[in-house]
């Protein structure tokens, strides 16, 4: 079965540096997702990507974050400065249609 | 925005006993309510999901049901084994206008006694 692969399944960064995760999603898929989920908490949207450009965002994608899909398979959030509330787990998914996405095994992100 | 409740948070069965999650939501134009399982540390993973259009699905042990007057959907397994033991998370969206934007319930924590 297609899986969505993500990369570094572990990040630990200092405060106030950029990172970079990385997504192969399945490559058939159009539609593009970023969530993540505090731990204990529930799963929160990000972002959705959708023809090459970013098709809605939440409150929580704000400046500090930017999405890429550089080449046909790659899916990048960027985190430009980051804080200790960006500690986080952070899924990317991706979908064929609107519904039924596959979620990637997930970054955990520690910022310390 | 969508705001979706899943209640209980917690739920305890004995291995065999059935199991209801339930979930309630606002936007009365969410068309598509998924539920996920996500074992410790691992991802979502779709499990079984509904369109409005219809008021229930069943796949094996694990029905869901949905109540579009009422706006609210449960999930619904039956003879619960040890490995059902993990969060369940409901969600909920638009698709068709909202290029598929989940908004996720708080989770419940099963757990399957043996």
């Amino acid at each position: 079965e297609p899986e969505v692969t993500q990369t570094p399944s572990h990040q630990v960064t200092q405060m106030g540096q950029e990172v970079i995760l990385r997504c192969v999603p399945i490559s058939n898929h159009l539609y593009f997702y970023w969530y993540r989920q505090i731990l204990g908490q529930k799963v929160e949207f990000l972002v959705s990507f959708y023809n090459n450009e970013i098709s809605e965002k939440s409150e929580i994608f704000d400046d500090q974050f930017s999405v890429e899909r550089p080449d046909g398979s790659n899916f990048t959030l960027k985190i430009r400065s980051t804080k200790l509330e960006d500690s986080a787990m952070y899924f990317c998914a991706s979908s064929y249609l609107e519904w039924g996405y596959t979620f990637g095994s997930g970054t955990r992100l520690t910022v310390v | 925005g969508e705001n979706v409740e899943q209640h209980p948070s917690t739920l305890s069965v004995q291995e065999g006993d059935s199991a209801v999650i339930k979930c309630t939501y606002s936007d009365s134009a969410s068309n598509y309510f998924p539920w996920y399982k996500q074992e410790l540390g691992k991802r979502p993973q779709l499990i079984i999901d509904i369109r409005s259009n219809v008021g229930e699905k069943k796949d094996q042990r694990i029905a869901v049901t949905l109540n579009k007057t009422a706006k609210h959907f449960s999930l619904h397994i039956t003879e619960t084994q040890p490995e059902d033991s993990a969060v369940y998370f409901c969600a909920a969206s638009k698709s068709g206008t909202s290029y598929g934007k989940l908004t996720f319930g708080q989770g419940t924590i099963l757990t399957v006694h043996p």
